[in-house]
């Protein structure tokens, strides 16, 4: 059993559109978050929610907007898509709070490629 | 504030020897530490973590890190590399005290690990 999905795995996008991606955990976590991961293998924290409530929102622009239906849910929808928001996504969570103490379980990514 | 320092974008080993990467870290508070691996169009899996109890951690496959307070740093070794092994390797740091609530992680930059045969 996968323990955090994300759906798709690639996306392949024209620039303007609208798109989401999923993220599902079945591992009971309270804690979800998004990490950017751009063509230079580095990893930025994007938002994290815990219990549904946002709590981290880094300097990302307003068309990426979060969505957590619920506690199991973090979905990422992007706005007019941009060539520069083309990077890897990851989804990951972690058990409320302990992130920093026990590390986060990853989705396998989503590949987003804007042209 | 936090920060992890990969020394090393790039190292190469033949299979069969030793693994160093190099990773330094700065933090406020008393930090915890992990590293993580990513295979080729992978996602992230975590080798080993460090949240203060033995300073000596040991990982899968055969990894372990040492946590050195008075060197800041938190380098990861093997004794002997697989071709398996190759990938890319990501230091990664976190506040343990900087607050409750989802704190986020710092990642290094990461560093590459090429096996030769």
């Amino acid at each position: 059993d996968t323990a955090v999905s994300q759906t798709p795995k690639y996306l392949v996008t024209q620039m303007g559109n609208d798109k989401s991606i999923k993220c599902e955990q079945n591992l009971g976590h309270d804690t979800m978050y998004w990490y950017k991961q751009d063509s230079k293998k580095f990893l930025k924290i994007m938002f994290s929610y815990n219990n549904k409530e946002l709590i981290i929102n880094e300097t990302v622009p307003n068309r990426f907007s979060p969505k957590s239906p619920d506690k199991a849910h973090l979905n990422l929808h992007i706005n007019s898509l941009e060539l520069g928001d083309s990077a890897v996504y990851f989804c990951a969570s972690s058990r409320a709070g302990t992130g920093g103490n026990y590390g986060y379980t990853f989705g396998s990514g989503t590949r987003l490629t804007v042209v | 504030a936090q920060s992890v320092t990969q020394l090393d974008s790039h190292v190469s080993v033949s299979e069969g020897t030793p693994v160093l990467l190099r990773c330094n870290y700065s933090s406020s508070y008393s930090p915890s530490l992990f590293w993580y691996v990513q295979h080729p169009n992978k996602g992230l899996q975590l080798l080993l973590k460090y949240t203060s109890a033995a300073t000596l951690v040991k990982g899968i496959n055969g990894f372990e890190a040492e946590f050195k307070k008075s060197e800041t740093s938190f380098h990861l070794t093997k004794p002997s590399a697989h071709m398996s092994d190759a990938a890319e390797y990501f230091c990664v740091v976190s506040d343990r005290n900087s607050g409750g609530g989802a704190d986020g992680l710092t990642f290094g930059k990461g560093t590459h690990l090429i096996i030769q045969p």
